[in-house]
């Protein structure tokens, strides 16, 4: 049974390019959520997405950040004209949709470096 | 907003030893986790708590949901160098929603 699935796992963009992080959650669960970590912090929630839907994003920032997770394929975290102080550690995290909804499981992450 | 402590923030500790590590909050929360952070990895489930009051163990980690449901700790026995990392306690803020992470407690284990 495959867990939470990110890719890619680092990646490297220059200051005004986009990067787009990818999260396949477990197989049966179907609420995705989005976290960033600086170095020596805890993670700090971003989004929570359904199928088709945005349930929170009271943590993503105003501009330049979107998520979606379509009826098809992937949740997809975009981050456009990326500068210096995006640079962290992405998680993406699974939960069920039944029994112990609120239990997350994270995937690996995405290093995003930007030069 | 709501926030989560962990203590102690480090520990320093011989092969062998025992280890109790705790997470407080100022609010009630009706699940507490823990995860296993190692680096360049992404947190791992240890143990996921329930109900005010349970003790739950999963091999040499044990861990417990305070009965007032503000604090959780977790205690690891007889610990060996794979136990190196970081833990983490988060709480869901709300049902099925967003996981409030404290900064974690680092472990070292000197062999």
């Amino acid at each position: 049974n495959a867990g939470v699935m990110q890719n890619p796992r680092h990646l490297v963009r220059r200051r005004g390019q986009e990067a787009r992080l990818r999260c396949s959650p477990m197989k049966g669960h179907s609420h995705v959520y989005w976290y960033r970590q600086l170095p020596e912090e805890g993670l700090k929630f971003m989004v929570y997405l359904q199928k088709e839907n945005i349930i929170d994003e009271s943590g993503m920032p105003k501009e330049r950040f979107s998520a979606e997770f379509p009826k098809e394929g992937p949740s997809i975290l975009r981050i456009q004209q990326v500068v210096r102080g995006d640079s962290a550690a992405y998680f993406c995290a699974s939960s069920p949709l039944s029994g112990h909804t609120d239990t997350q499981y994270f995937g690996p992450g995405t290093r995003l470096t930007v030069l | 907003g709501q926030q989560l402590n962990q203590s102690p923030q480090s520990m320093f500790i011989q092969e062998g030893e025992d280890v109790s590590m705790n997470c407080t909050s100022s609010s009630i929360f009706n699940t507490w986790l823990w995860y296993k952070q190692d680096p360049g990895e992404g947190p791992v489930l240890l143990i996921a708590l329930y109900k005010a009051g349970e003790l739950t163990s999963n091999g040499r980690l044990t861990a417990q949901f305070g009965i007032t449901r503000k604090d959780s700790f977790l205690n690891i026995s007889a610990s060996i160098p794979s136990d190196v990392g970081i833990y983490f306690c988060p709480a869901p803020y709300n049902q099925g929603g967003k996981l409030i992470f404290g900064q974690g407690t680092e472990l070292s284990v000197k062999p």
